[in-house]
């Protein structure tokens, strides 16, 4: 049975930083292109970020690049997201999904629960 | 960017209705668009995948069909289970996006 299980979402201030994880478990993990998607409160879903199975394709939405750095670790079974420079529009429910394939074909499989993000002082 | 417009935002319906929900593409998408229900508290879950192919384990109640920049999702007679939220997601070109969601109600 596919698991994914996400952590490292938490309460932080606008400026600082973030790095959610993603374990994934009941499936080759490097066979398979991951996501990033988040809920907003009172927002529709939104995705955030897209890594093909060996790293060599990374997607990220406008709201989020050059802020948000998405990454994994095969060997750990594991996808992360590293989030800088977060704004209170960053606040969300986060989650991680799995592909089809281990080329990034945009057909979100499989999801976790999420972890919830809340940027605020 | 594609953008993709659901009509309607909402809709109340009762158990045995018929529903047609609305998903159009700024743009030509082929059929790379998915169907994803999500319940309060819950993770998405996707119903559809190629504007038309149900997913595996999804009732029988669900349909999807178009291509190009229209598509509809029907849900043949509502049961219980199904009011949710339901959005429209293209994987046609970066970035991805998905519609604003279609909330269904009990009337």
């Amino acid at each position: 049975e596919v698991q994914l299980v996400e952590s490292g979402g938490g309460l932080v201030q606008p400026g600082r930083s973030l790095r959610l994880s993603c374990a994934a478990s009941g499936f080759t993990f490097d066979d398979y292109a991951m996501h990033w998607v988040r809920l907003a409160p009172g927002k529709g879903l939104e995705w955030v970020s897209t890594i093909n199975w060996n790293s060599g394709f990374i997607g990220y939405a406008d709201s989020v690049k050059g802020r948000f750095t998405i990454s994994r670790d095969n060997a750990k079974n594991s996808l992360y997201l590293q989030m800088n420079s977060l704004r209170a529009e960053d606040t969300a429910l986060y989650y991680c999904a799995k592909d089809l394939t281990a080329a990034v074909r945009g057909y979100f499989d499989d999801w976790g629960q999420g972890t919830l993000v809340t940027v605020s002082s | 960017d594609i953008q993709m417009t659901q009509s309607p935002s909402s809709l109340s319906a009762s158990v045995g209705d018929r529903v047609t929900i609305t998903c159009r593409a700024s743009q030509g998408i082929r059929n790379d668009l998915g169907w994803y229900q999500q319940k309060p508290g819950k993770a998405p879950k996707r119903l559809i995948y190629a504007a038309s192919s149900l997913q595996s384990g999804v009732p029988s109640r669900f349909s999807g069909s178009g291509s190009g920049t229209e598509f509809t999702l029907t849900i043949s007679s509502l049961q219980p289970e199904d009011f949710a939220t339901y959005y429209c997601l293209q994987h046609n070109s970066y970035p991805f996006t998905f519609g604003p969601g279609t909330k269904v109600d009990i009337k």
